[in-house]
């Protein structure tokens, strides 16, 4: 069950828009639409900010994208704020009822 | 409110066994799967375990499979994990979460999170 790939960070200016990558195999990203990402701030408990590849929850922020292509995953976050500092992590149903999370991103705001 | 609270955690010597629960309240319950994900001190998230609204479908990571077993009283709301065979990897920050799906979903995205229960393994 190797973790799903992720960028160790990333970064970008107020306002700016800022690009996550999540690869997997066409066992689980490129297999199912069942793609989620997960902000975390420090010493707090993740919360969903995308699920099912590009939907977004009740009161998180349209700044805030999922798409898909092939085996890799991909949150936008667009109109960056300083409050989306933090780390993110994308997860993905595996088959065989199986999930693997990403091994994270810290993003900062410059 | 929609609320998940977990409880058991602590410390515990290599070898010996826990049992966390998760107290759900401020939905059906019985409508969704329910999963474990843990954080090692300093470390990125890992899923450990789901079950299926009913029950139905139970997996492992392949790290805790063997050595975990989960599962759900529907009727009281709550969730458990009974750890045995505990090793210093085991180690985390240990949150319940609720998937958003309803009963069709086993793994759609998880939208409630607990606080997170402490486990310690250490002689």
């Amino acid at each position: 069950q190797s973790a799903l790939t992720q960028p160790p960070s990333a970064s970008g200016s107020p306002g700016q828009s800022v690009t996550i990558s999540c690869t997997g195999t066409s066992s689980d990203v490129g297999g199912y639409n069942y793609v989620s990402w997960y902000q975390q701030h420090p010493g707090k408990a993740p919360k969903l900010m995308i699920y099912a590849v590009s939907k977004r929850p009740s009161g998180v922020p349209d700044r805030f994208s999922g798409s898909k292509s092939g085996n890799t995953a991909s949150l936008t976050v667009s109109g960056l704020q300083a409050e989306d500092e933090g780390d993110y992590y994308c997860s993905s149903f595996a088959g065989s009822n199986n999930v693997k999370f990403g091994g994270g991103t810290k993003l900062t705001v410059l | 409110e929609v609320q998940l609270v977990e409880s058991g955690g602590g410390l515990v010597q290599p070898g010996r066994s826990l049992r966390l629960s998760c107290a759900a309240s401020g939905f059906n319950f019985d409508d969704y799967a329910m999963h474990w994900v843990r954080q090692a001190p300093g470390k990125g998230l890992e899923w450990v375990s789901g079950i299926g609204w009913n029950g139905g479908i139970i997996t492992y990571a392949d790290s805790v499979k063997g050595r975990f077993t989960i599962s759900r009283d529907n009727a009281i709301n709550s969730l458990y994990l009974q750890m045995n065979s505990l090793r210093a990897e085991d180690t985390a920050f240990y949150y319940c979460a609720k998937d958003t799906g309803g009963r069709r979903y086993y793994y759609y995205g998880l939208d409630v999170w607990g606080q997170g229960t402490t486990v310690t393994v250490s002689s």
